[in-house]
């Protein structure tokens, strides 16, 4: 079964700065779906970016990125210019095919400090 | 677009009582919907996956009979959770995707469910 592992429960930045999600997976899956979802004390989820595995290069949405290292089964979120609404859990999530179940890691708090 | 909605946002209920949760796609038509649970500070767990028309499909270890989910239309999925018991305590969250060749599921806002 596939996992997906986060290894920092929290994180914390400071407004401006900018911050590194981490987040690992096992699949022998060669194409899948790989997502960063936010979740604020709402608890609303809001999707922040999404990577196809057959697409090399990395996702990118305004100030959100995301490393993705096939080979490595890395998917690291990158959040530029942190800003204080970006304060939230942080879920990172993958999909073996399209439309079907999403499997979340434990996922990461980030604090943002003003 | 694409907003999925969850009714109620809140409940309370007995021990031994049983409650519906509402699923529902506003503004497209859902295919697949997804029931998830969430206990504070931990993840999502999947809880079964639902098809319109079709018996919903149970992960290991959740009880198809304490949590009936029915998916009658093509917008609307209803989770039961019959003769609650504290333990049944929880964030209930669902999701939504259009069909098969969409990745992004869509998800409603919870509801949090609490046992007396």
């Amino acid at each position: 079964a596939q996992t997906v592992t986060q290894s920092q429960p929290e994180m914390s930045v400071q407004e401006a700065e900018t911050v590194t999600l981490s987040c690992t997976y096992d699949t022998s899956e060669s194409d899948y779906y790989l997502f960063w979802y936010k979740q604020p004390p709402s608890r609303q989820m809001i999707l922040v970016i999404r990577q196809e595995a057959y697409k090399q290069q990395n996702a990118t949405e305004n100030r959100f990125s995301v490393n993705f290292q096939k080979a490595a089964k890395s998917f690291s979120l990158k959040i530029s210019d942190s800003q204080l609404g970006d304060a939230a859990m942080y879920f990172c999530a993958y999909q073996e095919t399209s439309g079907s179940r999403l499997t979340f890691g434990e996922g990461t708090q980030l604090t943002v400090n003003p | 677009g694409a907003v999925v909605s969850q009714h109620p946002s809140w409940v309370i209920c007995k021990s031994g009582t049983s409650v519906k949760i509402e699923c529902r796609s506003l503004d497209f038509q859902a295919t697949t919907m997804f029931w998830y649970r969430q206990f504070p500070k931990q993840s999502l767990m999947l809880m079964a996956t639902s098809n319109e028309g079709s018996k919903a499909t149970y992960e290991q270890g959740v009880e198809k009979d304490k949590f009936l989910i029915n998916h009658a239309s093509l917008t609307l999925s209803t989770l039961t959770v019959t003769s609650a018991h504290p333990e049944d305590s929880s964030f209930y969250i669902c999701s939504a995707t259009l069909d098969s060749f969409t990745d992004t599921q869509y998800f409603g806002p919870g509801t949090r469910l609490t046992v007396l």
